[in-house]
């Protein structure tokens, strides 16, 4: 199983642009969610989702945007880029109930200039 | 949400044990207590969890007070590996054991192994 696969795993934007972080899980579960990480920090709640067609906002979700329209895929969108969202995403996937593990993406590192 | 507390960083010598301790006074009854860490420019990667017992996994310990209001994850004999950021998690669920999707993070605790 290749779990949690995020892609670009580099990315630098211009101001102002707009782009798409991709996240899928092939693990079947039902709980995905976005994370940003700045240097030093923990790990902030973007979004998350607990199923198809469910999302919901975490944290910190101002500029971004994610739609959950398969088990497997929950992307995430970066509607103008600025430099405040420079930063690591990670992407996890965790099935449903709370006795279980979440598994994290190996992360997006984005630049935004 | 339900909030962790834990020192900021801690420091180890190889080969010896690390016990990272984590404050959690506001857990409610089907609150899993949950570990990560995460190694330099990686993901977190999921340690172990518990709720009521004392836990163990080929990678570490978890020993949960009685009053479930703090815990502690045990390292039995730390390696250079093991540095990294450990983070403790509550996981919230229903009665059912049904999460309710989102894992918080704090700050988490910088481990140090000294050779």
């Amino acid at each position: 199983n290749a779990g949690v696969t995020q892609t670009p795993k580099f990315q630098v934007l211009k101001t102002g642009q707009s782009m798409t972080l991709q996240c899928a899980q092939d693990m079947n579960h039902e709980y995905m969610s976005w994370y940003r990480q700045d240097p030093g920090m923990g790990l902030r709640l973007i979004h998350y989702s607990v199923g198809a067609g469910i999302t919901d906002q975490g944290e910190v979700p101002n500029g971004y945007n994610v739609s959950r329209s398969t088990t497997e895929d929950f992307p995430l969108r970066l509607l103008s880029a600025a430099p405040s969202q420079t930063s690591v995403y990670f992407c996890a996937s965790t099935p449903r109930a709370a006795n279980t593990e979440a598994f994290f993406g190996q992360g997006t590192r984005l630049t935004v200039v | 949400d339900a909030k962790t507390t834990q020192p900021n960083s801690m420091e180890s010598n190889e080969e010896e044990p690390v016990h990272l301790p984590c404050n959690h006074s506001t857990i409610s009854g089907t609150d899993y207590i949950h570990w990560y860490r995460q190694l330099p420019s990686q993901g977190p990667e999921y340690v172990i969890h518990g709720l009521t017992s004392n836990v163990n996994n080929r990678m570490a310990s978890l020993a949960i007070a009685e009053d479930r209001k703090s815990s502690t994850l045990i390292l039995h004999r730390a390696t250079l590996r093991d540095a990294a950021v450990y983070y403790c998690i509550l996981r919230e669920s229903n009665a059912g054991g049904t999460s309710y999707g989102k894992l918080t993070f704090g700050q988490g605790t910088i481990l140090t192994v000294h050779p």
